[in-house]
């Protein structure tokens, strides 16, 4: 069984909907991050959470929000989506300590909003 | 967080060695070289990290210049499976706000039968 796993892997929906994606974690790590990637412009940054307790904005927040549930799950809502959201996004994990930079990537859902 | 330089593109015969070069000139002290790589719609990958000395996992190994100003990712015996796109990231490793991996363009590696 993969390690980080999203749902959906794909949906399309549109222009004024709530969207949420999930994300769950069975390396026990206390680090997950949502990123967003689009063609040319590479993975950006959504939200952060260091812990159950902890919540971080990224570099491209606006128009979304985080739930952290538990330790292994983080999920992330288009509270009313729009067709600029349309891109692929990542859902990614690391460890404490010295292993904070290797993180750990989901398969990816792909969004589409019409 | 140092700069990296990687070349847009590069092929590789199946089986044989693929060398991806990567230029951090202005790298400090304390930054480690990682490498990720992703294939295509699927989730970067983590290969390798080093500071200074060469490193080798089951995927890759990592050649780091003394002067620590560029490196090399070599893997050993490409495959079709490894055509993708490789990201060299230098970064401090540990925690405090390095949250962020920053992926340039990289380098798009086709591995051709």
């Amino acid at each position: 069984d993969a390690d980080v796993t999203q749902t959906p892997r794909n949906r399309i929906t549109k222009t004024g909907k709530r969207i949420m994606l999930e994300c769950s974690q069975t390396k026990g790590h206390d680090r997950m991050y949502w990123y967003r990637q689009d063609p040319g412009l590479g993975l950006r940054l959504i939200y952060y959470s260091f812990d159950v307790k902890d919540i971080n904005k990224g570099e491209i927040s606006d128009g979304y929000s985080v739930s952290r549930q538990a330790q292994a799950k983080f999920s992330l809502s288009l509270e009313s989506a729009i067709p600029n959201q349309t891109a692929l996004y990542f859902c990614a994990t690391s460890g404490r300590g010295r292993g904070y930079n290797e993180q750990f990537f989901g398969p990816g859902t792909r969004l589409t909003v019409l | 967080d140092a700069k990296t330089t990687q070349p847009p593109s590069m092929d590789c015969a199946e089986g044989r060695a693929a060398n991806l070069p990567c230029n951090h000139s202005t790298i400090s002290g304390n930054e480690y070289v990682y490498w990720y790589r992703q294939i295509h719609s699927q989730g970067p990958q983590y290969i390798i990290h080093g500071l200074k000395n060469n490193e080798t996992n089951e995927m890759a190994s990592l050649i780091i210049t003394e002067d620590r100003k560029s490196s090399t990712l070599i893997l050993p015996h490409a495959t079709l499976r490894d055509t993708a796109v490789y990201y060299c990231i230098v970064r401090v490793r540990g925690g405090g706000s390095n949250y962020k991996l920053t992926f340039g363009k990289g380098t798009l590696l086709t591995v051709n039968p």
